[in-house]
């Protein structure tokens, strides 16, 4: 199964981009990166996903290499509510189809300052 | 409210005494899963089902159980627990685990310590 790897911490100044990466270099083609964050020990919350196309919603955008072994979200302007953990999260594909196997990093601690 | 209900909340266990942690979805979900959390470790996925009566490993299963006879519930069983299960557990759900997007929807959370 594909591998995440992402750094265990990261600070960010309060209205600037927040850019955090992670590594999946097994990843293999059929298989979606997804990202969530948690605040505190609450139930972990939908970011964004993506395949090989950047993306961008409301929330943040995904910028995925062309080979698709990194990825990186950004949060375009940090506010301190958005200081969480971030967890980039493989999901396992067999052949041409998504399973519900889940792999995810460890996450990142991502402290927003003032 | 649609939500993700679990229970307990807080449990604390000694080694080899069964139990279950409950977990329930009223928003119709098909796709169900179970993770555990502990510190350094993040968090790791137990089991999950794609549907009612199917259910497949997670990264960590060892020591559990997971069964799905109802949609909306997904229990989590440990037969025989022991410390190293000591973690705070999580129960999820989304729309259906074969769509791209798969937006899980997470209870609030269950701490078991076991003794």
């Amino acid at each position: 199964d594909a591998k995440t790897t992402q750094p265990p911490s990261m600070d960010c100044a309060e209205g600037r981009a927040a850019n955090l990466p992670c590594n999946h270099s097994t990843i293999s083609g059929n298989e979606y990166v997804y990202w969530y964050r948690q605040i505190h020990s609450q139930g972990p919350q939908y970011i964004i996903h993506g395949l090989k196309n950047n993306e961008t919603n409301e929330m943040a955008s995904l910028i995925i290499t062309e080979d698709r072994k990194s990825s990186t979200l950004i949060l375009p302007h940090a506010t301190l509510r958005d200081t969480a953990v971030y967890y980039c999260i493989v999901r396992v594909a067999t052949g041409s189809s998504n399973t519900g196997k889940l792999i995810f990093g460890q996450g990142t601690t991502l402290q927003v300052k003032p | 409210e649609a939500q993700v209900t679990q229970n307990p909340r807080y449990l604390i266990t000694v080694t080899g005494k069964k139990l279950t942690v409950t977990c329930s979805q009223n928003m119709n979900h098909e796709y169900m899963s179970w993770y555990r959390q502990d510190p350094g470790l993040g968090l790791r996925q137990i089991y999950y089902s794609m549907n009612v009566e199917v259910t497949d490993k997670g990264d960590v299963p060892e020591g559990y159980k997971v069964s799905r006879k109802e949609k909306r519930n997904f229990p989590l069983i440990l037969e025989s627990p022991s410390p190293n299960q000591t973690s705070l557990y999580f129960c999820a759900s989304s729309v259906t685990g074969s769509e791209p997007r798969h937006e899980q929807y997470f209870g609030p959370g269950t701490r078991l310590t076991v003794t």
